[in-house]
């Protein structure tokens, strides 16, 4: 697609209950994040998933957290038995990531290297 | 080891002064560097980034930011600020990988 986009953009559910985001990267990019922004604060990283697999899980916070990333598009996270903490905005990013060794041409290419956001999806525990 | 940080959590301006948002970072490796601007409610927005060719880099909205590797330096700057800058910017490191770090961010007010 034209841009990245995440559903739902708000979701409000009950302490205890399971919730799923879903991250539609643009076409083509092949690295996908998650960070997480918690009211007043800055980003909070979560995972980095290249193509389907994920070389950095270290930022998810517990394991009720999972992600997973499927045909190297879209990706879904979620989070099992929700806790108010985990109250805050869910916000994806995708990148067509070019290796350092690449040309400077190919390193120019629009989006290479270079993180683009979606909207994010509000998450709200109650 | 990889970090970024940005010196003044909340920098206040009156409009149509100037703008600097202090960001230094450390790397092992020459990094690329980027600033990004979120507006209230707003997704992130790049506004410029830094990938080894010049030193001054050129952004959106009359924003320009300098890498001076000496320093280890990407300061942030406008010439003269208007309200619709007030925003959270973010700097941010990428090293050779594909992680990239942000800083914990600098809330902007443009006073009229």
């Amino acid at each position: 697609g034209a841009g990245v986009s995440q559903s739902p953009s708000n979701k409000v559910t009950e302490k205890g209950k399971d919730v799923e985001l879903r991250c539609d990267p643009i076409s083509g990019h092949t690295a996908l994040y998650w960070y997480r922004q918690s009211l007043g604060q800055g980003l909070e990283f979560l995972i980095y998933f290249q193509g389907n697999s994920a070389p950095d899980k270290s930022g998810l916070p517990s394991d009720r957290f999972s992600a997973e990333r499927t045909g190297g598009s879209v990706s879904t996270l979620t989070i099992q038995r929700t806790q108010q903490e985990d109250s805050a905005v869910y916000l994806c990013a995708s990148s067509l990531a070019v290796d350092g060794w690449a040309s400077p041409r190919a390193q120019q290419v629009v989006g290479a290297n270079v993180l683009t956001f979606g909207a994010g999806s509000r998450l709200t525990v109650l | 080891a990889q970090s970024v940080t940005q010196l003044d959590s909340h920098v206040s301006v009156s409009e149509g002064t100037p703008v600097l948002l202090r960001c230094n970072y450390s790397s092992s490796y020459s990094p690329s560097l980027f600033w990004y601007v979120q507006h209230p409610n707003k997704g992130l927005q790049l506004l410029l980034k830094y990938t080894s060719a010049a030193t001054l880099v050129k952004g959106i909205n009359g924003f320009e930011a300098e890498f001076k590797k000496s320093e280890t330096s990407f300061h942030l700057t406008k010439p003269s600020a208007h309200m619709s800058d007030a925003a959270e910017y973010f700097c941010v490191v990428k090293p050779t990988g594909n992680q990239f770090y942000f800083g914990t961010g600098t809330s902007l007010t443009v006073i009229p």
